[in-house]
């Protein structure tokens, strides 16, 4: 399979705790995204990176949550001290070298439930 | 915040109809796409339209991009029982390095 993978694809955690996820993205993608989708809504953007660098963090991405790449191949995301709110499907996407009409391909996602 | 808005919020047909599925959004793009999301699963990549087009074709699919009036539309003909999902138009805004904001989505129901 050469699409973007997760893992775990499902993560329940007590509050407080840390968690961490994993993107793989497909091979020779040089950009890599986080997005965060909470139930009835769209996908709302954390981050990105462009190869190892990060280039881009939304507001949404508090100093609880950090970021990595450090290959510039997998990337993870990390939750500190977990709250309730945190709960949500979290996506990670993968595109080729920017360009006007690049897509974005998405993986499966990480459900991350906080009780 | 979600700069797209997509019309209805749900829609519900019977197969064989078509099925009809508006966008409108807020500021000056590069492109916009519209992706497919099955219930509790990732978003699967349907159509991409470029700022400077104003129609394409992919299979079932047909989208529709006007630029002045900031909108646009997904049509999917003849529709199918898998058809049944949630859909979204994203737009890659310009200068905002090809990061994507989502609407709230479109759910489609169609009745076999």
């Amino acid at each position: 399979d050469t699409g973007v993978s997760q893992n775990p694809r499902h993560k329940i955690t007590k509050r407080g705790q840390n968690v961490t996820f994993r993107c793989d993205p497909i091979s020779e993608h040089n950009r890599l995204y986080w997005y965060r989708q909470t139930l009835g809504q769209g996908p709302e953007f954390l981050t990105y990176f462009q190869n190892e660098a990060q280039l881009e963090k939304s507001r949404l991405l508090s100093d609880r949550f950090s970021a990595e790449r450090p290959k510039g191949s997998f990337s993870t995301l990390e939750i500190q001290r977990t709250e309730q709110g945190d709960s949500a499907m979290y996506l990670c996407a993968s595109s080729p070298k920017a360009r006007l009409t690049d897509t974005q391909y998405f993986g499966p996602g990480t459900r991350l439930t906080v009780l | 915040s979600q700069q797209g808005e997509e019309d209805p919020q749900a829609l519900s047909i019977q197969e064989g109809e078509n099925a009809t599925m508006n966008c409108s959004y807020k500021t000056s793009i590069n492109n916009l796409q519209w992706y497919r999301q099955n219930s509790g699963r990732g978003l699967v990549h349907l159509i991409l339209i470029r700022s400077n087009e104003r129609e394409k074709h992919s299979g079932r699919l047909r989208v529709t991009l006007d630029t002045s009036k900031k909108s646009s539309s997904l049509l999917i003909t003849a529709s199918r029982a898998a058809d049944t999902a949630s859909y979204f138009c994203a737009t890659d805004r310009s200068g905002a390095n090809s990061k994507l904001t989502f609407g709230k989505g479109i759910t489609l129901s169609v009745r076999p």
